[in-house]
């Protein structure tokens, strides 16, 4: 079985500071790792993804994410935040020996950018 | 590209009336689903097809039905509509998993329900 925990409910951080919104996973097989954020009274937008290769992952609106296979995690990362970058934050994750797009997601983390 | 769009964008249903939710894409995705967000809980796939004709459930199927007549369409049917249906409603299509950076889920705007 796979799953995916987001520990935080909430991350305040004030503008300009940098940001993490952390992810663990757990997969039997290679992990295929999603990040996307949801805005008020939208659908979910892509951010990002790691499935082979480098470690790093860069992705849309300067976020980047780490996938580290011996803490089995996937934290997003940006350097310098935006008050217009709050919003709802979900991570998800499939096996990569699953037959099935099946997407398993976290229950969110909340981004809260202050001034 | 109008990507992944859904109708209606919001609906009050009584008791055990029924409805459709309307999901179409036009990318050509073979694969489709359909999750419900419910506060607190994140997504939770209803059910899934890899393509037309071919439906299959995901983790919670039951109050719900699914067909796959196009590539296009992948509507879902709430037969006798009870009040823990109330949620938000998310179509998302992708091209086949196994296709590595193909294979990112795209989402709709969302269906509000309401069951009273």
């Amino acid at each position: 079985a796979q799953s995916v925990a987001q520990p935080e409910d909430q991350v305040n951080v004030a503008e300009g500071n940098p940001l993490t919104v952390k992810c663990t996973y757990s997969v039997s097989g290679n992990p295929y790792l999603f990040w996307y954020v949801q805005y008020p009274n939208r659908g979910l937008q892509f951010l990002l993804k790691y499935i082979t290769g480098d470690n790093l992952v860069k992705g849309s609106y300067g976020f980047e994410a780490e996938f580290n296979k011996s803490q089995t995690s996937f934290h997003l990362k940006k350097p310098s935040a935006l008050v217009s970058d709050s919003a709802l934050y979900f991570c998800a994750v499939r096996d990569g020996a699953g037959t099935a797009s099946k997407l398993t997601f976290g229950t969110g983390t909340r981004l809260q950018v202050t001034l | 590209n109008a990507g992944v769009t859904q109708t209606p964008k919001f609906r009050i249903l009584k008791i055990g009336q029924s409805m459709t939710l309307q999901c179409t894409q036009d990318m050509n995705h073979n694969y489709m689903y359909w999750y419900r967000q419910d506060p607190g809980m994140g997504l939770k796939l209803i059910y899934y097809s890899v393509g037309a004709g071919i439906t299959d459930k995901g983790e919670v199927p039951n109050g719900y039905n699914v067909s796959r007549s196009t590539t296009e369409d992948f509507p879902l049917r709430l037969e006798l509509a009870a009040p823990s249906q109330t949620s938000v409603y998310f179509c998302a299509s992708s091209y086949s998993p196994g296709q590595g950076t193909r294979e990112t889920q795209y989402f709709g705007p969302g269906t509000r329900l309401l069951v009273l």
